[in-house]
């Protein structure tokens, strides 16, 4: 399954933007790249997802490197709400779909 | 559209104890995860359902746990006998295929104690 790198832990301030990174040179053709955030006593929600091109929604923005070895998850303003363990989880035919969760970066928000 | 539904929400068990879990998925997804996420560490995939047929259960300990999925609906998680590291949360989770993407939704999770 292919892997991807995160920091363990990073803090932001409140209204601030936060800049996650998420690293995965062994990334494949077919695999898109998934965020997910888990809140505390929570399953993970969904937060966004790409294949090539730069994405958005209301949530976040998802920015891909072009050789697609990298990403950045954009939280524009944080909030207190979004402190979270933020996942990036490569997903694709590759592996039958499957969601194969690392340690991910623990995003603590501060007022 | 209403999320994945897993019951109990808590669970407490003395150790070689059976226990059982259970999870409604999202209405028309075909498959269906189990996952066990023990605390400080993210889910780990324990079995994977496509319609009410087994994919992938290489990482479910065989020798005490055991899954269903009847009709390609509703699954089951059972534990039997129970150990002290089987304090967990369980996560079930169902997904949609489209063109090369997954959607995931997951539920709440059954938080068990094993004492």
């Amino acid at each position: 399954d292919a892997k991807t790198t995160q920091p363990n832990s990073m803090e932001s301030n409140e209204e601030e933007p936060v800049h996650l990174p998420c690293n995965h040179s062994t990334i494949s053709g077919t695999d898109y790249i998934h965020w997910y955030r888990q809140l505390p006593s929570q399953g993970p929600e969904y937060v966004i997802h790409g294949l090539t091109s730069n994405v958005n929604n209301r949530m976040a923005s998802l920015a891909i490197a072009e050789d697609r070895k990298s990403s950045t998850l954009i939280l524009h303003r944080a909030t207190l709400r979004d402190a979270a363990v933020y996942y990036c989880i490569l997903c694709g035919s590759s592996n039958t779909g499957k969601l194969i969760f690392g340690q991910g970066t623990t995003l603590q928000v501060k007022p | 559209e209403a999320g994945v539904a897993q019951s109990p929400r808590y669970k407490i068990i003395e150790k070689r104890q059976s226990v059982a879990f259970w999870c409604n998925p999202i209405s028309g997804h075909a498959t269906l995860y189990w996952y066990q996420q023990i605390l400080g560490q993210g889910p780990k995939l324990l079995i994977q359902f496509q319609n009410n047929g087994v994919v992938d259960d290489s990482q479910l300990p065989k020798d005490r746990f055991s899954a269903e999925r009847l009709k390609g609906v509703d699954s089951t998680l059972k534990i039997q006998p129970a150990k002290l590291e089987d304090s967990a949360v369980y996560l079930c989770a169902s997904s949609f295929f489209n063109t090369g993407y997954y959607g995931y939704t997951f539920g709440s999770g059954t938080r068990l104690t094993v004492v």
